[in-house]
Formats: structure tokens, sequence, C-alpha cells
């Protein structure tokens, strides 16, 4: 089946870069999304991409793409204590298809 | 935007009862419901999927008769927890989406329902 991994925890001083990465397994992944959860509350979507782009910038988010490895990274720039949070990747294998398979979530938290 | 919200938002019961868990899209109407169990520092595991007026889709492993659901509306889907135990006890979370087949398909997640089975 599928999987797909990320490391538990990340953490970073406020105004620096934080770059969340994840693997996958499955080669006909077509949507990849980042989603975020604070505490107690459910996942908001950050950003997607389609598995044809390489690259996709979103004000301060940047979601990097490397197919051939099948690797997914989330860059925030100039990370906020506000940014503090889980961070979920997630792949779903059809274009149009419900279902989502996440990662195992990486704990952001950013120091004062 | 879109707004998924749950009911209760955290539960404590006993075992051998049951719970009921609501999911109500706010502002849309969804064809589709999905229910999600996560444990902690564990991803979210898909439950089951659910369709407004057909019989819910599980996923393997999780027990249909344990898990009942019901999708009566397009903004209203319920997860009742039967005969709970100390296992069943996990953040549940909802989602619901607008289109099914289409597009980025984004779901939009409730705020989870904690479930506490003394």
């Amino acid at each position: 089946g599928e999987d797909v991994e990320q490391s538990l925890f990340l953490s970073v001083r406020e105004g620096d870069s934080s770059v969340i990465n994840c693997t996958y397994t499955d080669s006909s992944s077509t949507y990849l999304y980042w989603y975020k959860q604070e505490p107690g509350a459910g996942l908001q979507l950050l950003t997607y991409i389609f598995s044809n782009m390489d690259m996709k910038q979103d004000q301060r988010l940047t979601v990097l793409l490397n197919k051939k490895d099948k690797h997914l990274s989330l860059r925030i720039a100039d990370t906020q204590t506000g940014d503090s949070a889980i961070y979920f990747c997630a792949e779903s294998i059809e274009a149009g298809a419900n279902n989502l398979f996440f990662g195992t979530g990486t704990r952001l938290t950013v120091i004062p | 935007g879109a707004v998924v919200s749950q009911h209760p938002s955290r539960v404590i019961c006993k075992s051998g009862t049951s719970v009921k868990i609501e999911c109500r899209s706010l502002d849309f109407q969804a064809t589709t419901m999905f229910w999600y169990r996560q444990f902690p520092k564990q991803s979210l595991m898909l439950m089951a999927t659910s369709n407004e007026g057909s019989k819910a889709t599980y996923e393997q492993g999780v027990e249909k008769d344990k898990f009942l659901i019901n999708h009566a509306s397009l903004t209203l889907s319920t997860l009742t927890v039967t005969s709970a135990h100390p296992e069943d006890s996990s953040f549940y979370i909802c989602s619901a989406t607008l289109r099914v087949g289409t597009g980025t398909n984004e779901q939009f997640f409730g705020p989870g329902t904690r479930l506490t089975v003394l």
C-alpha cells in the first residue's frame, strides 16, 4: 500500500526558514498536499502540487517536488510563532480520487 | 470558506456504551464525507467514505458493525462507536468534499472529536 513518511519533529528560530520533508512510495501519486493542524483543531489545507510540477510558491510557502526520488518538501520562509503546528503531507494516487494517504505529521516548534 | 463542524469536541464514556459523533458541513452541501482516526504521533487513517443516501464504504480492517456511519443528508454524517472499549479511544476527524471525481478534490476537515473510553 501507500507509505508516506515524515520526520516527527522540527525546531527552528523565529525568522529562520523551516523545511519539512516528506517521502512517499507510490509513483502514481497525482496530487500531493500539505496540511496544517493546530492544537485541538482539524486540518487546514495549506497548498498542493500536481505531480507534473517541480515547484509551487505561494507567499511564504514553497513546495518542491522531486518525482524521481519521490520526495516532497515544504519551505516556510520567515517562520513565525503562529506557524507552530503539526504539518501533514498527503497524497492521492488518482486524479480526482477522494482517498488521501497521510504522512505521520511533523511537529514544528518555533522558538522566539 | 467551507466550514465543517463536529460535535462533541470531547467525550468520555464508560466501556460498553455507544457514542455518536456528528459531522456537519455548515455552508455547503457535501456529496461525500470521510471519517478518519488519528492515533498519537501517527498519521490519519481513513476509516470510511460516506456518500449521501448510500451505504458507507469501509477501509480494510475497519469493522462496519463497530463503527456505524449514517449519511442521512447532504450536510450531516454521523459516526457511532458501538460498545466502545478503551482501545477505541482516539481522535476522530471527519472531512467533507464538494465534488467527486474531478479537480483537486479538496477535503475540508472538521476540528475533530477526542473520544476517551474508560
